[in-house]
């Protein structure tokens, strides 16, 4: 079974300023998935970024980037100029890779992330 | 486009009662899938549904049950209702035709369960 790890349950930055999310996972696997998503008040999760194990560059999406390593198991989010938008509770998420049985999401227990003005 | 849509967004009800979600997926998608999610905790998986069928499952009792419709649609049915089993309850669908995940999932913004 695979397991997902955030080890920081709060976090919090000032605006415009740079700040990391810490996720470990566990697993067997050698083809996987792995994703940060954002849920804010509104309660919808939402997908920030997506990582293919397979592919050793980390997946950027504009202020957004991880730090992928797959021999320690770690994928790191990394927010930059951080806006006060940002503030919301994020996960790190699992995903084994082409199951013929089915597809199913291992998340974590989230981190409550603030941007204070 | 629409995206997930879910309902009711709020209800509680009384243990030992039963209760039927719903969930109409994003148009395009092809497969539901239900997270539990409690309060202070993330999403847990209950089951996923494609073609109709259950296709995995997660560590929940026979007490849960679903339901996927011709048109996609899905619903989740919880019996006996327990304590415990207050929650918000997440859909999420995905194009899942290859039988394997990857995409991601688009999330409906859920509906808050209290059992009272």
């Amino acid at each position: 079974a695979q397991t997902v790890t955030q080890s920081q349950p709060e976090m919090s930055v000032q605006e415009a300023e740079t700040v990391t999310l810490s996720c470990t996972y566990d697993t067997s696997e050698s083809n996987y998935y792995l994703f940060w998503y954002k849920q804010p008040p509104s309660r919808q999760m939402i997908l920030v970024i997506r990582q293919e194990a397979y592919k050793q560059q980390n997946a950027t999406e504009n202020r957004f980037s991880v730090n992928f390593q797959k021999a320690a198991k770690s994928f790191s989010l990394k927010i930059s100029d951080s806006q006060l938008g940002d503030t919301a509770m994020y996960f790190c998420a699992f995903m084994k890779g082409r199951e013929t049985s089915g597809s199913r999401l291992t998340f974590g227990e989230g981190t409550q992330l603030t941007v204070n003005p | 486009d629409a995206g997930v849509t879910q309902s009711p967004t709020h209800l509680i009800k009384t243990r030992g009662q039963q209760v039927t979600l719903r969930c109409s997926p994003k148009s395009g998608h092809d497969t539901v899938s239900w997270y539990q999610q409690a309060l202070g905790q993330g999403p847990q998986f209950i089951f996923q549904y494609y073609e109709e069928e259950e296709r995995q499952r997660g560590n929940f009792p026979d007490r849960f049950s679903g339901h996927q419709f011709p048109n996609y649609s899905s619903e989740l049915n919880v019996n006996a209702l327990l304590l415990g089993d207050s929650a918000l309850y997440l859909c999420a669908s995905s194009l899942d035709r290859r039988g394997g995940g990857g995409m991601g999932y688009t999330f409906g913004s859920g509906t808050r369960l209290t059992v009272v």
